[in-house]
């Protein structure tokens, strides 16, 4: 069956420190996203890639998607309190009718 | 902002019980989910609907599953009997147009326990 691997599991950081997370998958993928979960709360959006080789920003967050169409990657640069929270990465194969598949997340402490 | 907003935000149920999860997607959005997320592991696919019917559903979604749309904004989960491996949270998404219907807006979920 199709894998999807997310790494690292965890990070404990300081404070301004940069943050960096990837995300494998054995099959291609038409379209990378990745997603930030509060505690309690649902998945919240935070880049969709739709083409290999795009490199795509939202203010402190950059991600890409693979040349390989078969991983990404998301940065978050100078990280604050307020970064804290698990990072998903989910993808979508060609003709999926929009089955995406999660990675297990990435847990982010960040500490003063 | 417009989002998808789902109600109740916890159901607790009695085994072999009928719940209804509630969902109202983003107004223009025309591709509806539901995943589900047991404690402490990765979001689940369970089935997209599109169209007033179902697109694809997984391997979790079996006959005691089924979803609807009953009227212009609304799109519910009917799980029929409640099992005691039912508990998790449920999430709602949608998305707008078939060339971005990867692209996914969740709600905040339901969280259903059953005893």
């Amino acid at each position: 069956g199709q894998q999807l691997n997310q790494s690292p599991q965890s990070m404990f950081i300081q404070e301004g420190e940069d943050v960096s997370m990837n995300c494998t998958s054995s099959s291609i993928f038409n379209t990378w996203l990745w997603y930030k979960q509060d505690p309690g709360e649902g998945p919240v959006l935070l880049i969709a890639l739709y083409k290999a080789g795009e490199l795509t920003s939202n203010g402190r967050l950059t991600a890409q998607f693979g040349i390989t169409r078969k991983d990404s990657f998301l940065n978050i640069s100078a990280s604050i309190p307020s970064d804290v929270g698990i990072y998903f990465c989910a993808g979508a194969y060609t003709d999926s009718w929009g089955k995406l598949q999660f990675g297990a997340g990435t847990q982010v402490v960040v500490t003063p | 902002e417009p989002e998808v907003t789902q109600t109740p935000s916890h159901q607790v149920t009695q085994m072999g019980q009928e719940v209804i999860l509630r969902c109202v997607p983003i107004s223009n959005h025309l591709y509806f989910y539901w995943y589900r997320q047991i404690l402490g592991q990765k979001v689940e696919f369970l089935v997209s609907f599109y169209n007033n019917e179902i697109s694809e559903k997984s391997e979790i979604f079996d006959d005691q599953f089924s979803v609807e749309r009953p009227d212009g904004s609304n799109f519910t989960l009917k799980i029929r009997s409640t099992k005691l491996e039912d508990s998790a949270m449920y999430f709602c998404a949608s998305s707008e147009v078939d060339s971005l219907r990867d692209t996914q807006y969740f709600g905040p979920g339901t969280r259903l326990t059953v005893l």
